[in-house]
């Protein structure tokens, strides 16, 4: 079965960093492809990010050059480095792979 | 990048009725399309992929179709725990755009 499990999520100030995680079970993250989406308060579903087994990773434009995505094969974990955090970025985070679907971190960026 | 709309944008309907959502792109994105099903506060849920192919476990009232820029969703017949909120998701080109979904309650 397929599980995916967030954490991280918190309150940060306006230019702050946060690490989001995606600890999978299941399958292994290095032999697929993971994505970040995210739903703001109220708001629909926004796709963020991916990496994919090759190593290579892309983001939507309004997080490129702030968010980094990356794999730690041996915690079988994908991460969020979310840097220079903008209110604009408080949402539910979710890691997605295939069908499946973690149950969300919420990320607040607020002073 | 690829835009997705929907429309209605919120929809009321009875049990029983056939309910009918659309979804439209941008640009020509083959089938490479997705339903999801999304209940307030919890994680959306995949409920076709391929514009047209059934998730496994997924009641076949629920169906899709389309290809190029113009899809469809339809359920047969409402059931009460299909209310909530339905997107689509293109996958053909980066980013993988959702559109902006449709409310779906009871009349």
């Amino acid at each position: 079965e397929v599980l995916l499990v967030e954490s991280g999520g918190a309150l940060v100030q306006p230019g702050g960093s946060l690490r989001v995680s995606c600890a999978a079970a299941g399958f292994n993250v290095s032999d697929n492809y993971i994505n970040w989406v995210r739903q703001a308060p109220g708001k629909g579903l926004e796709w963020v990010s991916v990496a994919y087994a090759d190593g290579n990773a892309y983001y939507t434009d309004s997080v490129k050059g702030r968010f980094t995505i990356s794999r730690d094969d041996s915690k079988n974990t994908v991460h969020l480095e979310m840097n220079s955090l903008r209110s604009e970025d408080t949402a539910v985070y979710f890691c997605v792979r295939g069908s499946g679907w973690g149950q969300g971190t919420l990320v607040t960026v607020s002073s | 990048d690829t835009q997705m709309t929907q429309s209605p944008s919120s929809l009321s309907a009875s049990l029983g009725d056939r309910v009918t959502i659309t979804c439209q792109a941008s640009q020509d994105i083959s089938i490479y399309l997705n339903w999801y099903h999304q209940k307030e506060g919890k994680a959306p849920k995949l409920l076709i992929y391929d514009a047209s192919t059934l998730e496994a476990g997924v009641p076949s009232r629920f169906s899709g179709s389309g290809s190029g820029t113009d899809f469809t969703f339809t359920i047969s017949s409402l059931q009460p725990e299909d209310l909530g909120t339905y997107y689509c998701q293109q996958y053909d080109n980066l980013p993988y755009s959702f559109g902006p979904g449709t409310k779906l309650d009871l009349k």
